[in-house]
């Protein structure tokens, strides 16, 4: 299996464009997780979803955050407009249940200049 | 008051060393722990879960404190390649959500 799938790996845009995140979670896993990391606060949860159904969107930072979901094997987290202060490291995550091993991407790491 | 609190280090560590870390969670309902180690400008990968009777995999051990609320991580007989920041994880009972400590820093020096 090629793991969970991030693109793009790396996004550097203007305050006030709108960024789109991409991730293709590990087949067979019902569970999908948006992760913000900074060097300040860590590793935060901003959304998950099981079975494509969003559970708890209690971490989405505002009204500027969006996640989808549309089928098992896609999810997109959305920004719009972005600011400076969304610049960080966003990871999805899947797993297979709600045990705690997650399965992590590679990141996407977004610059908002 | 963080829900899992961890001392950031650096902890500077000779190859063949053996280091621990300690880690302190809030929530008393909290119902699984885990490690979860972290490579730099990589993603957080599954070290190991920590049972309540503590466990080994290899040269880590991990073990619970239920009642004073805090987890451990020991790591014998170093590598250049035990080399991370470990992050503690704890998941609270009757939910799916994982709570990630800022994570300890760990650099081993030949």
């Amino acid at each position: 299996d090629a793991g969970v799938i991030q693109s793009p790996r790396h996004e550097v845009t203007e305050m006030g464009q709108e960024v789109t995140l991409r991730c293709k979670p590990i087949s067979g896993h019902d569970y999908l997780f948006w992760y913000r990391q900074t060097m300040m606060r860590g590793l935060e949860l901003l959304i998950y979803f099981n079975n494509n159904v969003p559970i708890d969107d209690s971490g989405m930072p505002e009204d500027r955050f969006s996640a989808k979901m549309p089928n098992a094997s896609f999810s997109t987290l959305k920004i719009q407009p972005s600011e400076p202060r969304d610049s960080a490291v966003y990871f999805c995550a899947s797993s297979y249940d709600s045990n705690g091993e997650q399965y992590f991407g590679p990141g996407t790491r977004l610059t908002v200049t | 008051r963080k829900e899992v609190e961890q001392d950031p280090g650096p902890f500077n560590v000779p190859e063949g060393a053996t280091v621990a870390f300690n880690c302190t969670y809030s929530n008393s309902a909290s119902q699984s722990f885990f490690w979860y180690r972290q490579d730099c400008r990589k993603e957080p990968k599954l070290l190991m879960s920590v049972y309540s009777s503590g466990n080994e995999d290899g040269r880590f051990t991990a073990q619970l404190n239920r009642a004073s609320q805090y987890i451990s991580l020991l790591i014998r007989d170093s590598k250049l390649s035990d080399s991370a920041t470990y992050l503690c994880v704890v998941k609270a009972y009757n939910t799916d959500k994982l709570i990630f400590g800022t994570g300890t820093r760990l650099q081993v020096f030949p």
